[in-house]
């Protein structure tokens, strides 16, 4: 199976600040990566699949890139709305498994 | 509009047996891969099984032999079996569409990817005596 390990675990930053959060696969998935973003209480959203490809309704300040297997997910000019917690999960093949999780205080 | 709605999570003593039924509306649950996922207090999420629409399964180690995900057409509704409960068992239930797709990797080669694009609710599952 393939591991994702997620990094940081939390992030405190300020609105118009950069967050970067990063994921690294334990082996090559071809760099099919899929993105989630969760709001307390909530269930995730599909947030960019795969990368670097958003989805519709979220605004173009979310970017992903891959250099190998790693992966990075930039929240540029943060704003208030993009507290929550971020997951990364492969998507090469079942068992389909996800990073820890980045929760992204504001 | 694409709508899953979980239900028959709640309070269960350990090694007892729960069944959850996600009702799916504006999709047909056996034309697509649905899957189930769970995440327990505090943590992040765990991927548990997939049920393609040829009717092949798959399961995460943590549940094989305890958990069996099936559906039923005429209702249109993914279920999740879940026995011999233990208490990491514990978590909030969410059943999912999983999208499957075909693309072009780096070097050029065509391989599947897939990703989960539409979430339940979720339903709580607390194992506990």
């Amino acid at each position: 199976d393939t591991q994702m390990t997620q990094s940081p675990s939390s992030v405190s930053a300020s609105v118009g600040d950069r967050v970067i959060i990063t994921c690294r696969a334990s082996q090559d998935i071809n760099n099919w990566l899929a993105w989630y973003q969760q709001k307390p209480g909530k269930a995730p959203q599909l947030l960019i699949s795969p990368t670097p490809n958003l989805q519709n309704g979220f605004p173009s300040r979310f970017s992903g890139s891959e250099s190998g297997t790693d992966f990075t997910l930039t929240i540029s000019n943060l704003q208030p709305e993009d507290s929550a917690t971020y997951f990364c999960q492969q998507a090469n093949d079942f068992p389909l498994t996800f990073g820890g999780g980045t929760k992204v205080e504001i | 509009e694409v709508q899953l709605v979980e239900s028959g999570g709640g309070l269960i003593q350990p090694g007892g047996s729960l069944r959850l039924s996600c009702a799916a509306s504006g999709f047909i649950v056996s034309s697509t891969y649905m899957t189930w996922v769970r995440q327990a207090p505090g943590k992040g999420l765990e991927w548990l099984s997939v049920l393609f629409g040829g009717g092949d399964t798959h399961y995460a180690d943590s549940v094989k032999g305890r958990f069996t995900i099936s559906r039923d057409n005429s209702k249109n509704t993914l279920y999740l079996q879940m026995n011999s409960l233990r208490a990491e068992d514990t978590a909030i239930y969410y059943c999912a569409n999983v999208i499957g797709k075909a693309g072009k990797t780096a070097l050029g080669l065509y391989s599947s990817f897939y990703y989960i694009d539409v979430w339940g609710r979720g339903t709580t599952v607390t194992v506990s005596s």
